[in-house]
């Protein structure tokens, strides 16, 4: 992997149904992970920043994993609501440069 | 809750022209970052600042671009000579510590006719 790579590039599910995305960073020189929820005309919004192998976060119904060694980290949703609908996109990098990747496109349907 | 701001939030002007794009991040951060997203392509990364002066930056942040913390609390860029290609939203982020959650404004889109 020589970008940051996340799939599917977009999503339509449920609202109840749980859903989860990935993204394939670079393992080599890695130096932290993050996410971002990005609504419609509003700027991205921190959900996680992850540093550590077997990290874990959770905020509400939304969670993440990292795995450093095999460079992915995948975003978990419980129980899908209309306004999870967003892109969410990750990041790495760290204080001097972060590189996005493309984002996954959520929809939840009512 | 304290929040990153940016003036203007859309700017159009014509080719060969100069803008200045401005942010005001959040008070108490010390990192501050420039992104672009041309439309339906990706963020990209255009500079860091920390300490007054430039962290890193992209391949796209070339002699036309330029950063500038003037007064402890805006934080400037500059585009000397706007291009067609130059058009794109603009975001500014800031953080506390490198690595922070990092905090975005609004975005300015810059239209270059």
């Amino acid at each position: 992997i020589l970008n940051v790579e996340q799939s599917p590039q977009s999503l339509h599910v449920q609202e109840g149904d749980s859903t989860n995305f990935t993204c394939s960073f670079p393992s080599s020189n890695f130096y932290a992970l993050h996410w971002y929820r990005w609504e419609t005309a509003k700027s991205p919004e921190a959900l996680f920043v992850m540093t550590l192998n077997g990290d874990e976060k959770k905020k509400g119904r939304i969670s993440a994993t990292l795995n450093t060694k095999e460079g992915y980290s995948y975003l978990y949703i419980k129980g899908s609501q209309p306004e999870d609908s967003a892109t969410y996109l990750c990041a790495e990098g760290g204080y001097q440069k972060v590189t996005f990747g493309t984002g996954t496109k959520l929809q939840v349907i009512p | 809750e304290p929040e990153v701001t940016q003036t203007p939030s859309h700017q159009v002007t014509q080719m060969g022209q100069e803008v200045i794009l401005r942010c005001v991040p959040i008070s108490n951060h010390l990192y501050f970052y420039w992104y672009r997203q041309i439309l339906g392509q990706k963020v990209e990364f255009l500079v860091s600042f920390y300490n007054n002066e430039i962290s890193e930056k992209s391949e796209i942040f070339d002699d036309q671009f330029s950063v500038e913390r003037p007064d402890g609390s805006n934080f400037t860029l500059k585009i000397r000579s706007t291009k067609l290609e130059d058009s794109a939203m603009y975001f500014c982020a800031s953080t506390r510590r490198g690595v922070d959650e990092q905090f975005f404004g609004p975005g300015t889109r810059l239209t270059v006719l």
